[in-house]
Formats: C-alpha cells, sequence, structure tokens
C-alpha cells in the first residue's frame, strides 16, 4: 500500500468551471476525510465518511461543494462554479475508527490538491 | 469548536532537544490530543497522540499536563529534517480533528 494518494496535485481553473478531485485512501481504512488548508493556517475540516456514508458536513462546505465515496471506497470533492476564495490546498486523509471505540488511530494524509481559480 | 493554540514559531539548535508546547484548556474529557508535521507542499505527518498518560513513540514523547489543559511534544534530538510546521489537534468523540495553527520550527545546524 503506497498512502493516501490525492489526484490531481495541482489544479489551475477559471472563475466559474467546476473542478472534481479524487482521493484513494488507504484500503483498510474505513474512515475518510476531506479538509482544506490556506496559506499560514492549519487545515480545516470539511466533511467526513463511514465507509460510504457521509457523516458531518462543515459549515464551510456550501452548496457548491459535494463529497461522494461510492462503495466505501475512494472518494471525490467537486466543486461546482468555483470562486477564487476556493483557491486552497484540498487535503484528504484516512484512518480506522469505530463509535465506541476505547482507543483511537492517527490519521494518514495525502499529499493534497493546491486549487488556483483564476 | 474550541482550536488549540500554540506559539507561532521556535527555533532551535541542531542534536539539543526541543519542547513545543500546545495549549487546549477547553478540551473535554474524552478527547484525544494529537501532534502532526507538516513539510512545505505535503501533506501533514502524524507524531504521536495520547489521553491522559505521558506517550513516548520512536518519533518524538508526548507530556500531558495532569489537569490536560496543556501539553508538550519533545523531540529530544532536533535534526534538520525536523523542521516543519508542528500541530497541535485535538479529536472529539466522531473522530474529527481540529487543528490550530501550528508552530514552525527552525532549526539550525
Amino acid at each position: 500500500d503506497t498512502g493516501v494518494s490525492q489526484n490531481p496535485r495541482h489544479k489551475i481553473t477559471k472563475r466559474g468551471q467546476n473542478v472534481t478531485f479524487r482521493c484513494d485512501p488507504i484500503s483498510e481504512h474505513n474512515r475518510l476525510y476531506w479538509y482544506r488548508q490556506t496559506l499560514g493556517q492549519g487545515p480545516e475540516f470539511l466533511t467526513d465518511f463511514q465507509n460510504e456514508a457521509q457523516l458531518e458536513k462543515s459549515r464551510l462546505l456550501s452548496d457548491r461543494f459535494s463529497a461522494e465515496r461510492p462503495k466505501g471506497s475512494f472518494s471525490t470533492l467537486e466543486i461546482q462554479r468555483t470562486e477564487q476564495g476556493d483557491s486552497a490546498m484540498y487535503l484528504c486523509a484516512s484512518s480506522l475508527g469505530w463509535p465506541g471505540a476505547s482507543s483511537n488511530y492517527g490519521y494518514t494524509f495525502g499529499s493534497g490538491t493546491r486549487l488556483t481559480v483564476v | 469548536d474550541a482550536k488549540t493554540t500554540q506559539p507561532n514559531s521556535m527555533e532551535s539548535n541542531e542534536e539539543e532537544p526541543v519542547h513545543l508546547p500546545c495549549n487546549h484548556s477547553t478540551i473535554s474529557g474524552t478527547d484525544y490530543i494529537h501532534w502532526y508535521r507538516q513539510l512545505p507542499s505535503q501533506g501533514p505527518e502524524y507524531v504521536i497522540h495520547g489521553l491522559t498518560s505521558n506517550v513516548n513513540n520512536r518519533m518524538a514523547s508526548l507530556a500531558i499536563a495532569e489537569d490536560r489543559k496543556s501539553s508538550t511534544l519533545i523531540l529530544h534530538r532536533a535534526t534538520l529534517r525536523d523542521a516543519a510546521v508542528y500541530y497541535c489537534s485535538r479529536m472529539d468523540s466522531s473522530y474529527k480533528l481540529i487543528f490550530g495553527s501550528g508552530t514552525r520550527l527552525l532549526v539550525r545546524p
């Protein structure tokens, strides 16, 4: 297993266009997370999945954002009608985790997709 | 969501120990404390985590205050490869990580 893979690494798009990012998590991980990171800031939570079920959506995730994880494997994050304020690094992470577990596990992050909206 | 607070930057000499502090005074009793580090153009990398007891692994040690309102990440001998942004974060009961703004560690040769 080569870890969490994100594609593309970089995306430049014109304002108003739609973009889609893909994340391939570690295969045995049941949890998947999307974060957004802007320059000089820590990652901010967007949404997460337990297998194929989407659990929580941050208020940062406007109606223009949608995420899916069909069959509980890879995940996609789509941004419709991009705005300049969407420019950021989009990070995907995966982990093991079960509700009520007595312990928890660290995340494995991908290298991210850097989005620039011009 | 209450975030953790850390100094913006710290400096260390190579091969000396480094103590990176973090304040999480509003942490709940079931939240875990996690530390990650991030190199430029890479995603964060897991370093260590704990709940109440001090923890050690091959990368670092984590000292958690008895009242859990603060913690310290300890790098026992800093190397140039340890230069990174270190994030103290808390993991809530839904496994969501909430990051602070991080400490940029500079290591002088």
